[in-house]
């Protein structure tokens, strides 16, 4: 199985500030063929399910503010919040396609400071 | 993108079988291509992918849960199937069904597009 190792486990930032999250994949999960990423990330707030923010790693979703960033490719990815607001108050999850079985990073809880 | 929506009974008994439907709407699974896959959170925990499963094709399933799952489509009713027999106090949790559109390689997995709201299942006796 393909291992999604998410740091930090946590994070609290300040109103305005980025926030970075990583996302380390146990193989490469880019598909040479179409220079593609099988990469998505997903918000979950409480209560809801998860919401898809990017897809192809980079790929925004339709609707997703262009304050979040997604970006890496091979084993690395980051999903970068550039100015925190208060509804983006959530847990994060990187989600890879590339094999079955689809597995997920452990996830990552954005807070305010 | 459309709407999903769970069912089923929210309380199974310990070794019976877990049963839930995912009913589509605002599009068609037999026309358009829409894979289903199912997704668990137990309480405070991360996302565990079950399976997936199309109206053409074998299903997909984890193989840590593979001998116990069935997916299947009814195309009637535009709707997915789960079941999950012999199942234990581990197997509480919020059950998801979220769509892809099998826009990987070959029609392999792809980003999930479409969730529905989760529907809890607990298992106790």
């Amino acid at each position: 199985d393909i291992v999604m190792t998410q740091s930090p486990d946590s994070l609290a930032v300040s109103l305005g500030e980025r926030a970075t999250i990583n996302c380390k994949s146990s193989q490469s999960i880019l598909y040479r063929s179409t220079n593609k990423n099988y990469l998505a990330w997903y918000q979950q707030k409480p209560g809801q399910p998860p919401k898809l923010l990017f897809y192809w790693a980079s790929t925004r979703a339709s609707g997703v503010p262009d304050r979040f960033s997604g970006s890496g490719s091979g084993t690395d990815f980051t999903l970068t919040i550039s100015s925190l607001q208060a509804e983006d108050v959530a847990v994060y999850y990187c989600h890879q396609y590339y094999y079955t079985p689809l597995t997920f990073g452990g996830g990552t809880k954005v807070e305010i400071k | 993108q459309v709407q999903l929506q769970e069912s089923g009974p929210g309380l199974v008994k310990p070794s019976q079988t877990l049963s839930l439907t995912c009913t589509v709407s605002g599009g068609s699974i037999s026309s358009d291509t829409y894979y289903c896959n199912w997704v668990r959170q137990a309480a405070g925990k991360g996302l565990e992918w079950i399976g997936r499963v199309y109206t053409r094709g074998s299903p997909d399933y984890n193989p840590s849960l593979q001998s116990r799952v069935i997916m299947s489509v009814d195309t009637s009713k535009n709707q997915f199937s789960l079941k999950l027999s012999s199942v234990t106090a581990a197997d509480t949790a919020v059950y998801y069904c979220a769509t892809d559109r099998g826009y990987g390689a070959g029609g392999g997995p792809a980003h999930f597009d479409s969730w529905g709201q989760g529907t809890l299942v607990t298992v106790s006796s």
